[in-house]
Parts: structure tokens; sequence; C-alpha cells
């Protein structure tokens, strides 16, 4: 078993559609990242959290710590919002233990 | 401030060969992390570099090693290549170990090919 585990896998939404994307770990973590990755591969980190939740834009990140959850929530989604986004947990040290990411695609 | 850069962007190499990957951290960060990114799956930690000592790594074989220098950029290297090795490597640069408080700016990765 993954220490990591992102659902869905795939998710293809229509755009404006609301988007909750989840991310469980097995692991005590000192702190969770989401991130983006777009074709090509640059990734960017969206946001990083220890506890509660954070919110840029049009993106929401919540995080409960005691039943080791966390989901990213895209309001008003639009297709270029589309790719993989990926769960991230920080270990011990500066380890990153990472999912294996949630396709998103977002049709117009 | 200069963003994390990572050369080359695309390598194809043969089993057995050897390849050095590099990365610039971004300004003001001294502390340089690699991944290997097989497709479709995500990142997979290979080590960690934090004023030019090795600061961890993970379930990789010595056949990968790395360096960094004074200017806290790295190198990535990967010897007696397998065709297993073929992934993205992304490079991705911190400042300093703050533990659960400091974000990781990663690079575009360079893609190897093994055949």
């Amino acid at each position: 078993k993954n220490e990591v585990e992102q659902s869905p896998q795939n998710l293809t939404a229509q755009e404006g559609e609301f988007i909750t994307i989840n991310c469980s770990y097995s692991v005590g973590i000192s702190a969770l990242h989401w991130l983006q990755q777009h074709p090509g591969g640059g990734i960017v980190s969206l946001f990083m959290l220890s506890s509660g939740k954070k919110k840029h834009g049009r993106l929401i990140a919540t995080i409960n710590i005691q039943e080791k959850h966390s989901s990213l929530h895209i309001t008003a989604s639009h297709p270029r919002d589309s790719a993989v986004y990926i769960c991230a947990v920080r270990l011990g040290g500066n380890k990153l233990v990472f999912g294996a990411g949630t396709i998103l695609r977002v049709k117009s | 401030e200069t963003g994390v850069t990572q050369s080359p962007t695309h390598l194809i190499k043969t089993r057995g060969q050897q390849v050095t990957l590099r990365c610039s951290s971004q300004s003001g960060h001294n502390t340089v992390s690699w991944y290997q990114q097989a497709l479709g799956q995500g990142p997979q930690f290979i080590f960690q570099y934090y004023r030019e000592e090795e600061n961890g790594r993970g379930n990789f074989p010595p056949r990968f090693s790395g360096l960094q220098f004074p200017n806290y950029s790295s190198e990535l290297n990967v010897n007696a290549l397998e065709l297993d090795d073929s992934a993205l490597y992304l490079c991705a640069s911190s400042r300093g170990l703050a533990g659960a408080t400091d974000t990781q700016y990663f690079g575009p990765g360079t893609r190897l090919t093994v055949l």
C-alpha cells in the first residue's frame, strides 16, 4: 500500500464545475503539499499545509490531521486548470513522498 | 528571482552508459532535492543536498550519486544505465532545512530515455 493515496485517478469536468481531489496518507507528517504539473513536466507548488485551510484565488486546500486526509478544491473550473494534481507529504527531515497524481481535464 | 533551471531538457542514452544531469537552484536557496518520475507515476525521492552535503536518500542504488557545488547548483549522476532509469528527473530547491515551513520550487525536469 502506498503511503499517499489520491482519488480519483482521472477526472473530467465541464467548465464551471466545482472540483474536489482527495488525498489520504498513512504516516505521520509535518506538512502536506499540493502541486500542479502541466504536460512537459514543470511542477508548480500550489499549497503547503500543516493544519486547517488555505485559499488562493479559485483554489482551496484543506487538511484534517486526525483523519490523515486533505482535499484540493477548484471552484468555477476552467480548461486552463487541466493538469495533473499531485499530493505530497513531508516526512522527517525534508523528504517528500508523492501520490500518483490526479489527471484533471476541464472541457469547455 | 531566477527560477530553478535544469539541463539538458532531453537526453537519450543506451544501457550501460553514464549520464550527468544538472540543476541550478533558485537564488538564495541552499538545498536541492532530486526526484525520479516514471511515466504515469508520482515523483520518487532520490536524495537531497544541503550546503554541499548529502542529507537524506531514498531507495535508489549507489549508482545514483550526486554533488552540490559551493554556488548550490547540483548534479545527478547515474552510472550503468538501465532501461528502467528512463524517466523525468526533477530537481527542486528550497531555502534551507526549515522543516514544515519551507516550499520547494521545482525545475522543468530532464527527460531521460535509455535504449
